[in-house]
């Protein structure tokens, strides 16, 4: 069963600071790495994906992967009130296959 | 506006009936795909269609049903023999090419009364 593991929060952190959401996942063969966002009752949007080991930054948001480690984390800086939201983690495990296994979320506060 | 559409927003079934729900795209996706979510967990892969005629089961497909006559359509049907249907229901599409990734619609909330 593959797996993909997020801590389900609640991450607290003040207006300005740095957020920092982790998962790890447990197919060493997966290719292609999903941060989405989705506020209480609404659908998920995709923020950020990756693809290669390293940083990927856009905007206020830097998505980083380690292959090696099994880990991908995501990076939101000055966070703000609006960035409250539960964000999941998204796997697909390999080429030209598009079956995504998603990690349970973890939620954000953003306290002002 | 390119997008998913999905329809209605919210459901209320009694117990023992069908019901079908309604999922569109106009972003010309190969494929398309539908999602479970219930509070306090992932989502979870019910059906996913690749090309127009061709579905397969994904990990929680066992009373459900779909149907892929158009590209741009993948209608849901959630049957009496889904024991627990009360659920967030969650359409999403993607190109069928590497790393593409999936865009989700509005969703559906079904209630079972």
């Amino acid at each position: 069963q593959k797996e993909v593991e997020q801590n389900s929060g609640p991450l607290s952190v003040p207006e300005g600071a740095i957020a920092s959401l982790n998962c790890t996942y447990s197919d060493r063969g997966s290719q292609s790495f999903f941060w989405y966002r989705q506020y209480s009752g609404k659908s998920p949007e995709l923020i950020m994906f990756i693809y290669s080991n390293g940083d990927k930054e856009d905007g206020r948001f830097t998505a980083q992967l380690n292959k090696a480690s099994q880990y991908v984390s995501l990076l939101i800086r000055d966070s703000q009130p609006s960035d409250s939201a539960t964000y999941l983690c998204a796997v697909i495990e390999g080429r030209g296959y598009q079956k995504v296994t998603f990690g349970t979320g973890t939620k954000l506060q953003v306290i002002p | 506006d390119g997008g998913i559409t999905q329809s209605p927003k919210y459901l209320f079934r009694k117990e023992g009936q069908n019901v079908t729900l309604s999922c569109e795209q106009n972003l010309n996706h190969d494929a398309m795909y539908w999602y479970r979510q219930d509070p306090g967990q992932g989502l979870r892969l019910i059906y996913y269609s690749q090309i127009v005629n061709d579905f397969q089961k994904g990990d929680i497909a066992e009373g459900y049903s779909v149907s892929r006559e158009k590209k741009e359509s993948f209608p849901l049907t959630v049957t009496s023999a889904q024991k627990n249907p009360t659920a967030f229901y969650l359409c999403a599409s993607s190109f069928w090419q590497d790393y593409n990734e999936q865009f989700f619609g509005p969703g559906t909330r079904l209630t079972v009364l």
